[in-house]
């Protein structure tokens, strides 16, 4: 199993450009979520879906959109890229909510916009 | 909204030097509990973690963490650190209710040989 993968794993913009990152999962499971994460703040939610077809924000969603047309991918989409989402974007995946729930990350994707 | 607080931004350390990050999360229900490590240049892997039973949990790589329900603690310990144990530390926490992992904001830990 190649568990969580997240493609590119690199990528570079310019202010204004669109871009979308694709997160895999091949582990069947029903839960998965992007993350930001940057110096000194963790990491942060911005979207998650709770199964194909559904999506839902998270605590940054402001300037991202996501999508969920399959159970093993879950995509996050900038339409209009600023500097401020210079960061690396983690995918995670789960097969469980609340109780008994740990997810397992992608290897992550660092964005710079310039 | 839940919090999770890390009390140490960076901390530095000589190899076989006993290790020791705090953690406390401001939720009061019924709480998983997680530690992740990040590698440099590596995505985060889980280290241990709680779910309900004994409280003190054993991870991987020697790793252990005790849950205080009282303190709302879940505080991560090593005994004696190695040089490759240097890495970004995450302690994060999930209501037994909630899709949505709350994470600290790490702790860098540097170990000296």
């Amino acid at each position: 199993n190649a568990g969580v993968t997240q493609t590119p794993k690199f990528r570079v913009l310019k202010t204004g450009q669109s871009m979308t990152l694709l997160c895999a999962q091949d582990m069947n499971h029903e839960y998965m979520y992007w993350y930001r994460q940057d110096p000194g703040m963790g990491l942060r939610l911005i979207h998650y879906s709770v199964g194909e077809g559904t999506t839902a924000k998270g605590e940054v969603p402001d300037g991202y959109n996501v999508s969920r047309l399959k159970k093993q991918n879950f995509l996050l989409g900038l339409e209009s890229a600023a500097p401020s989402q210079t960061s690396v974007y983690f995918c995670a995946s789960s097969s469980l909510a609340g109780l008994y729930n740990e997810q397992f990350f992608g290897p992550g994707t660092r964005l710079t916009v310039l | 909204a839940q919090s999770v607080s890390q009390h140490n931004h960076h901390v530095i350390l000589s190899e076989a030097a006993s290790l020791e990050l705090g953690c406390n999360y401001s939720y009061g229900g019924t709480v998983n509990l997680f530690w992740y490590v990040q590698y440099p240049g590596q995505h985060l892997q889980l280290l241990l973690k709680y779910f309900s039973g004994d409280p003190l949990v054993k991870g991987i790589k020697g790793f252990e963490a005790e849950f205080i329900k009282s303190k709302f603690s879940f505080n991560l310990r090593k005994p004696s650190v190695q040089w490759s144990d240097t890495a970004e530390y995450f302690c994060a926490v999930i209501p037994s209710n909630d899709y949505k992992l709350s994470f600290g904001a790490g702790t860098t830990v540097t170990v000296r040989a």
